[in-house]
């Protein structure tokens, strides 16, 4: 079975831009989970979809945003880039929603804002 | 407010002995814990988790330990190996369900 993509793997913007990242679950899993990684703040949960809805969120300014499709591929925003949106994106899906199912993470998009 | 610290950045170890990370929480309210192994360029792996109704859950060579009135979890690699090398981020939930990660603890496992 394959395994959580991340399209792309790397990316630099500039300030202002904005940037869309692609994430595919595993075959099955209808849960996608979006996170931030930076070195100061550890990872940080962006938001959760499950059905193609937002079922959770994370305290992170309405610049980020998310969507999930029919087939549970999911796709996350970020507009107006800030140099502070540098960071590493990692997208976890699991067979279904909550904290308590095993999420299986991809292996993230770098994302550089200059 | 960082609701779920792992005090220590880094840790080195000998093959063969024990690792010990530790993970304390300040949220009364996580229920669940779990812990997570990285390795560089690749996304977190589950390694292990544990509910708060039990104060040990072991998987082979990996054991959790949660200590609810200390708000303390610690995770346990016998022996170690080499291939452990990674850093291990514990995580926690409660009814938000929303995961909150601690910032990592690298581990070297010292051949």
């Amino acid at each position: 079975k394959a395994g959580v993509t991340q399209t792309p793997r790397y990316l630099i913007k500039t300030r202002g831009q904005q940037v869309t990242l692609s994430c595919s679950p595993i075959s099955g899993h209808r849960s996608v989970s979006w996170y931030q990684q930076t070195p100061g703040q550890g990872l940080q949960f962006l938001f959760e979809y499950f059905s193609e809805t937002q079922r959770n969120k994370g305290n992170f300014p309405g610049r980020f945003s998310g969507r999930q499709f029919s087939n549970s591929r999911s796709e996350m925003n970020v507009s107006t880039l800030e140099l502070g949106d540098s960071a590493l994106y990692l997208c976890a899906s699991s067979l279904l929603a909550g904290a308590t199912e095993t999420q299986y993470f991809g292996p993230g998009t770098r994302l550089l804002v200059l | 407010d960082q609701q779920v610290k792992q005090n220590s950045p880094s840790l080195s170890v000998q093959e063969g002995r024990i690792s010990i990370l530790n993970c304390d929480y300040t949220n009364s309210m996580f229920d669940y814990f779990l812990w997570y192994k990285k390795y560089p360029a690749e996304g977190p792996t589950f390694l292990i988790s544990i509910s708060s109704i039990k104060d040990k859950n072991e998987d082979g060579r990996f054991t959790v330990f949660l200590n609810k009135s200390a708000k303390h979890l610690s995770l346990h690699i016998v022996p170690s190996q080499p291939g452990d090398s990674a850093v291990y981020f514990c995580a926690a939930s409660g009814r938000s369900e929303k995961l909150v990660f601690g910032k990592g603890t690298k581990l070297t496992v010292n051949p």
